[in-house]
């Protein structure tokens, strides 16, 4: 079945560190892929997206590249921020199927 | 206008109450989504509506009733609980899928505790 894979957590960097998060995926189609973040105590916001082979998305300094040939979608920012501190979301979908499959979830915590 | 709005914000009801949550939006969207996120966890599909009309249960217990008076609006009745179902529970909306693929937005959510 269609699945989502991230990089286990917690991550916690320092503030201007280099981020990535790992997030590959089997699907059995050609999903679209999300990334979507969680602030404590809120619900969850869409962060960018990509629906086709090499496109990148990207939002706030994040950015993210569609790779078919290795299936997989990571998540980037050159310098983060102690405001970047929440928990992220890999997601895909497939057209004409109604559900999103989510990852397990990567919770990123950002030291001043 | 990409917002969805729900609420309470917070709920605590006892095992023998019956409450519902509400959930709002007003970009047209076609589809509404009931999740579950338990801590540390991520969303669990509950229900999924299009056009109105509930297309998916995820196979919820009974005690969960979902109704879409409107293309705008989605409630959760809750009834008989239990504490397990202490959790937030998530809203969400997006166009419709005619074979691709559309982000979902979400709402804050309920925090809900079942003493």
């Amino acid at each position: 079945g269609d699945s989502v894979t991230q990089m286990e957590g917690p991550v916690t960097l320092s503030e201007e560190a280099f981020l990535t998060i790992n997030c590959t995926y089997t699907a059995t189609g050609y999903p679209s892929l999300f990334w979507y973040v969680q602030y404590p105590g809120e619900g969850l916001q869409l962060l960018l997206k990509a629906t086709k082979a090499d496109d990148k998305g990207s939002n706030k300094g994040f950015e993210a590249t569609y790779r078919k040939e290795t299936t997989s979608f990571h998540l980037e920012k050159g310098s983060v921020q102690v405001s970047d501190s929440a928990v992220y979301f890999c997601a895909l979908h497939l057209g004409g199927a109604q559900k999103l499959v989510f990852g397990q979830g990567t919770r990123l915590t950002i030291n001043p | 206008d990409t917002e969805v709005t729900q609420t309470p914000k917070h709920l605590v009801m006892g095992m023998t109450n019956k409450k519902s949550l509400k959930c709002e939006q007003h970009m047209g969207h076609r589809a509404m989504y009931w999740y579950k996120q338990k801590a540390k966890k991520p969303p669990e599909l509950m229900f999924v509506y299009s056009y109105e009309k509930l297309s998916i249960n995820e196979s919820v217990p009974s005690r969960f009733s979902p109704e879409c008076p409107n293309s705008s609006l989605l409630n959760l009745h809750l009834h008989a609980l239990q504490p397990e179902d202490s959790a937030l529970y998530l809203c969400a909306s997006s166009w419709i899928w005619t074979g691709r693929s559309y982000e979902q937005y979400f709402g804050p959510g309920t925090r809900l505790t079942v003493t």
